[in-house]
């Protein structure tokens, strides 16, 4: 079954500084979405993407963040300035073509500031 | 927005004992997903059930749309289906974004 992947699986990072969480979505989908989740908490939205350009945020996804496709594979979430609250486990999500269809979550990047 | 809630938000049970759990949503939705959480993190798709019943092996989901709530039975637990279940809703007016509940937390003893 196809299956949604991310990379890396767990990045450290130094407060201040850039990175970037990659995602590989099921190819044939047509969204593409970032989800958060603090230690201990539940799974919140940050953004969707549809045809080339961002569809929904939420509140969390201010200016720090941004999001790209790059080429017809790759769906990237990058975080500019990243401070210790940023510490998550981010899962990027896909979905088909029509509105309600099932998403499909990869494994999650568990991302650590320090 | 539209509220989920879980219930119950912990549960401890003996191996081989039967649950279920239970989701509460605030408004008609497009989509509603059942998730199992593993001690690594994943989320894992156990249901894709916005009304009817499926079963999948021990599980099975029942959602009745329009009394707003759906159910997960577990039966015959294992310790393998400790973690966190979450039940996730597409809210049907607006947007395309999954709303979770806050999830039950499972152990299951041996």
């Amino acid at each position: 079954e196809p299956e949604v992947t991310q990379t890396p699986s767990h990045q450290v990072t130094q407060m201040g500084q850039e990175v970037i969480l990659r995602c590989v979505p099921i190819s044939n989908h047509l969204y593409f979405y970032w989800y958060r989740q603090i230690l201990g908490q539940k799974v919140e939205f940050l953004v969707s993407f549809y045809n080339n350009e961002i569809s929904e945020k939420s509140e969390i996804f201010d200016d720090q963040f941004s999001v790209e496709r790059p080429d017809g594979s790759n769906f990237t979430l990058k975080i500019r300035s990243t401070k210790l609250e940023d510490s998550a486990m981010y899962f990027c999500a896909s979905s088909g073509r029509d509105r309600g269809q099932p998403q499909h979550f990869g494994d999650g990047t568990r991302l650590s500031i320090l | 927005g539209i509220q989920v809630e879980q219930s119950p938000p912990d549960l401890i049970l003996q191996e081989g004992a039967n649950s279920t759990l239970r989701c509460n949503f605030s408004d008609s939705v497009n989509n509603l997903q059942w998730f199992h959480q593993n001690p690594w993190g994943q989320l894992i798709n156990l249901f894709y059930i916005p009304s009817g019943t499926k079963q999948n092996g021990r599980l099975s989901a029942t959602t009745v749309a329009t009394e707003r709530y759906s159910l997960l039975y577990i039966s015959s637990s294992q310790t393998t289906d400790s973690g966190v279940y979450f039940c996730a809703v597409l809210w049907a007016p607006y947007g395309n974004k999954l709303v979770f509940g806050a999830g039950t937390i499972l152990r299951v003893k041996s």
